[in-house]
């Protein structure tokens, strides 16, 4: 079965620090794509960054980055600087046939 | 549009009535995909699109889901019989090229249809 599994349900951190949501994944697919999708309460899913399984090199995008270990099957979000804005749902996910496939998500709380 | 656009955003609706939900995705993108959120969940893969032909529906829980796509840009998912546990957010998802193949593209989700079945 293809699963992603986020072990950590809730966090808060203080404004400005560095976090790091968990994530990993099953599947015995070797070509994939990762995602981390952010939920505001307002609901609308927005993409924050992907990975294509194939490239070794870590994906960044502004404050977000990544740690993906392909053999692990892991695949955490680092986000730097955090910003009051960053107080939202995160998802990970993976794509295979373009079928993307869901964790339960981490509820992330920046706090002033 | 600008992005993806859903209607109605909230349905109350009472156990066995039927609802239809609708999706508007972004102009020119030719997959389409539908997704259910339960309350404290990840969205799951309901049904998805490429122009009109519905290329996979096998996350559909029942025979009650239906969805369409007729002229290959607006599509409906429609709900027949409500039931309690049908009680969800639906989001319709876009993306811009086809979706064989394997390329990864980005799906852009709409705000979602909160659906509560009493």
């Amino acid at each position: 079965a293809q699963t992603v599994t986020q072990s950590q349900p809730e966090m808060s951190v203080q404004e400005a620090e560095t976090v790091t949501l968990s994530c990993t994944y099953d599947t015995s697919e070797n070509n994939y794509y990762l995602f981390w999708y952010k939920q505001p309460p307002s609901r609308q899913m927005i993409l924050v960054i992907r990975q294509e399984a194939y490239k070794q090199q870590n994906a960044t995008e502004n404050r977000f980055s990544v740690n993906f270990q392909k053999a692990a099957k892991s695949f955490s979000l680092k986000i730097s600087d955090s910003q009051l804005g960053d107080t939202a749902m995160y998802f990970c996910a993976f794509m295979i046939d373009d079928k993307i496939i869901f964790g339960k998500g981490t509820r992330l709380h920046i706090l002033p | 549009g600008a992005g993806v656009s859903q209607s109605p955003r909230y349905k109350v609706a009472k156990r066995g009535q039927d609802v239809a939900l609708r999706c508007d995705p972004i102009s020119g993108h030719v997959s389409l995909f539908w997704y259910q959120q339960a309350l404290g969940q990840g969205p799951e893969f309901l049904t998805y699109f490429q122009n009109e032909a519905q290329l996979d529906k096998s996350g559909l829980p029942s025979d009650r889901f239906f969805a369409e796509r007729p002229e290959g840009s607006v599509s409906t998912l429609k709900i027949q019989r409500t039931q309690q546990e049908d009680s969800a957010v639906y989001l319709c998802a876009s993306s811009s090229i086809r979706a064989s193949g394997g390329h990864g593209e980005t799906q852009y989700f709409g705000p979602g249809t909160r659906l509560l079945v009493l």
